[in-house]
């Protein structure tokens, strides 16, 4: 296993379409989380996955994102009616909460774009 | 409300110096606070974890403090390098292993 893996890396839409990103975490780790991250900024908290029950789920986030975690594996994060704020790096991080200690490893993340 | 800051958005220092990075917080309670090291186009990578009933932890070249009384954490790179320009994230633990990030503070060091 080589670490947290997400796909597209990039994606550019026109405003109005549906987008999907997929992440495969490490494959021990029962916390799966999305963020989303624009420029100057830190990440953002979305929402995070133990195992296959979606625990939390960011107030900022609109009814328009919708995230899933099928069998406590991979996880989808789909965009309906995309919008041009909604251009950002969205970042994937699992942990096994190892000890009790969250350290979270992040994937590479999917920069959307729309246009 | 509640606040993670973190010190300007820009620290720049010439190699061999000490940078001190801090991270701020109000109406957080964290059990333990994290930092990451994040270069661009790539996602965070976790450095240290210290506990809230710990007051510094070290590795290497790193040094992080935790003041529970001040809601400050203070992240040091000594003898600093060129390689270690980046930008570097506090995170606090909310509840639960929850994480929540601040923005970051872009450090560069001269050479």
């Amino acid at each position: 296993d080589t670490g947290v893996s997400q796909d597209p890396r990039h994606k550019i839409t026109k405003r109005g379409q549906n987008v999907t990103f997929r992440c495969d975490p490490i494959s021990e780790h029962n916390r799966l989380y999305w963020y989303r991250q624009t420029l100057g900024q830190g990440p953002e908290f979305l929402t995070y996955f133990q195992n296959e029950a979606q625990l939390e789920k960011s107030r900022l986030l609109s009814d328009r994102f919708s995230a899933e975690r099928p069998k406590g594996s991979f996880s989808t994060l789909e965009i309906q009616r995309t919008e041009q704020g909604d251009s950002a790096m969205y970042l994937c991080a699992s942990s096994a909460l190892a000890g009790g200690w969250n350290e979270q490893f992040f994937g590479p993340g999917t920069r959307l774009t729309v246009l | 409300s509640q606040k993670i800051e973190q010190n300007s958005e820009a620290l720049n220092i010439q190699e061999g110096k000490t940078a001190t990075l801090t991270c701020n917080y109000t109406n957080y309670s964290p059990a333990y606070l994290q930092w990451y090291r994040q270069d661009p186009g790539r996602g965070p990578v976790f450095l240290l974890l210290i506990r809230e009933n710990e007051k510094e932890k070290r590795k290497e070249r790193l040094k992080v403090t935790f003041d529970t009384t001040l809601k400050q954490s203070l992240f040091h790179i000594t003898a600093s390098q060129p390689a270690d320009s980046a930008t570097y994230l506090c995170a606090l633990d909310i509840r639960n292993n929850d994480m929540r990030f601040g923005a970051g503070t872009r450090l560069t060091v001269k050479p």
